[in-house]
């Protein structure tokens, strides 16, 4: 099946530093997805990217769709302690016109934020 | 994460117990997922339903069953439990734009 490597797997930061993480896939993906997952609840979606090139932004998160839509990077400006928590990437394929909204996802990147 | 909800929270099964998951959504949504959590896996999906009364295989469905009762729930079923299923499982409805909205997750062990 189609996979999404992400990295780094875990990031540890001083407040106020910058972020960032990036997802890459041997697949095309028509729409890119990044989500956050605080602990003991559901992902969370942050931002979600439509079309190769795109960038979009969202607060203190920007987000990138790769020309060769096969990649997508999420950066995080100025982090801050409420950061703290899991991030995955997800990818949609329309391979075949029914994907179903079946969401490929990334391993994840944990990041700890250190007042 | 309002409008999806799962119980129980929390189960301890012993191998060979069988279990029903419940997951309930009031969004009106047509489509509905379940996937498990594991450690440094991301999210896998096991099973999803594209609308009331049809349900397919995800990657990963060896081991479980769905129904999807009606539009709002979609249940998970374990008819055997075994200690490779013990896991963090989320339901997911769809919504516009492909985003997903998650319920808050059943922790549930295989002891």
């Amino acid at each position: 099946g189609q996979q999404l490597n992400q990295s780094p797997q875990s990031m540890f930061i001083q407040e106020g530093e910058d972020v960032s993480m990036n997802c890459t896939s041997s697949s095309i993906f028509n729409t890119w997805l990044w989500y956050k997952q605080d602990p003991g609840e559901g992902p969370v979606l942050l931002i979600a990217l439509y079309k190769a090139g795109e960038l979009t932004s969202n607060g203190r998160l920007t987000a990138q769709f790769g020309i060769t839509r096969k990649d997508s990077f999420l950066n995080i400006s100025a982090s801050i302690p409420s950061d703290v928590g899991i991030y995955f990437c997800a990818g949609l394929s329309n391979a075949g016109g029914t994907s179903y909204g079946k969401l490929t996802f990334g391993q994840g990147t944990i990041l700890t934020v250190h007042p | 994460n309002a409008g999806v909800t799962q119980t129980p929270k929390f189960q301890v099964l012993k191998t060979g117990q069988s279990m029903t998951l419940q997951c309930a959504q009031d969004m009106n949504h047509n489509s509905m997922y379940w996937y498990r959590q594991d450690p440094g896996m991301g999210l896998r999906l096991i099973y999803y339903s594209a609308s009331e009364g049809t349900t397919d295989k995800g990657e990963v469905p060896n081991g479980y069953n769905v129904s999807r009762l009606n539009k709002r729930e979609f249940s998970l079923r374990l008819e055997s439990a075994a200690p490779s299923q013990t896991s963090v499982y989320f339901c997911a409805t769809l919504t516009g734009n492909y985003g997903y909205t998650f319920g808050s997750g059943t922790r549930l062990t295989v002891v």
